[in-house]
């Protein structure tokens, strides 16, 4: 079964410290991976995707994430956080299916960025 | 100008009231969703379509109805608004020839159920 773990509902790190969110990810098969991030009345934007390729992964604003099979992980990271990083972070799931895929949204991580 | 539009952005109703969500989209994408977002929940799938003619249901789909008025239209119905549905609401548009079938969000809309 499928199935999308992120292990802190909430993370607040520092300004200019690192940043690291953390999911768990069961899968049938070989699965997509991707990351969104929310601001505050906003909608959904993708950070990042995993799609088989390399498992080091570069997105947007500086954050990347690592594909790990062996530990069934896709945790997000950036070296650096930046106060406008604060906003919730999704990490997601697409397994293909008879007839297409099915994605799972996990349920969020808000981060928060102190000055 | 936004890829995926929502209307109306925000909405407060009252228990009972039919209420209607549209979703517009200029990606030429064939497949289209309605998800909800509740605290803490991440968000759930409502309904989906695959394309003009294909409608499916998600995980929690009733007390919802959608119609695919075109490939760049797909509304979500509360025939009879409750309390429980207020929530943000999402579309989402996806084209299965990219990796993943990576979906693309639009704006929300926050519906209160009085």
């Amino acid at each position: 079964a499928q199935s999308v773990t992120q292990l802190d509902s909430h993370v607040s790190v520092s300004e200019g410290t690192p940043v690291l969110l953390r999911c768990n990810y069961s899968s049938s098969y070989s699965p997509s991976l991707f990351w969104y991030v929310q601001h505050p009345n906003k909608g959904l934007q993708l950070l990042l995707k995993y799609t088989s390729a390399a498992t080091l992964v570069k997105g947007i604003n500086g954050f990347e994430a690592e594909f790990k099979k062996s530990e069934t992980s896709f945790h997000l990271t950036k070296p650096s956080a930046h106060m406008s990083d604060a906003a919730e972070y999704f990490c997601v799931v697409s397994d293909r299916v008879t007839g297409g895929f099915k994605t799972i949204f996990g349920a969020g991580t808000r981060l928060f960025v102190k000055a | 100008d936004a890829d995926v539009t929502q209307t109306p952005r925000n909405r407060i109703t009252k228990t009972g009231k039919r209420i209607m969500l549209e979703c517009s989209q200029t990606k030429g994408h064939d497949r289209m969703y309605w998800y909800r977002q509740d605290p803490g929940l991440g968000l759930q799938l409502i309904y989906y379509s695959f394309d003009v003619k294909d409608i499916n249901k998600g995980e929690i789909s009733d007390g919802y109805s959608v119609s695919r008025q075109a490939q760049a239209k797909f509304s979500l119905s509360l025939e009879s608004a409750i309390p429980n549905q207020t929530a943000l609401y999402f579309c989402a548009t996806s084209d299965p020839r990219t990796p993943g079938d990576t979906q693309y969000f639009g704006p929300g809309t926050r519906l209160t159920v009085l």
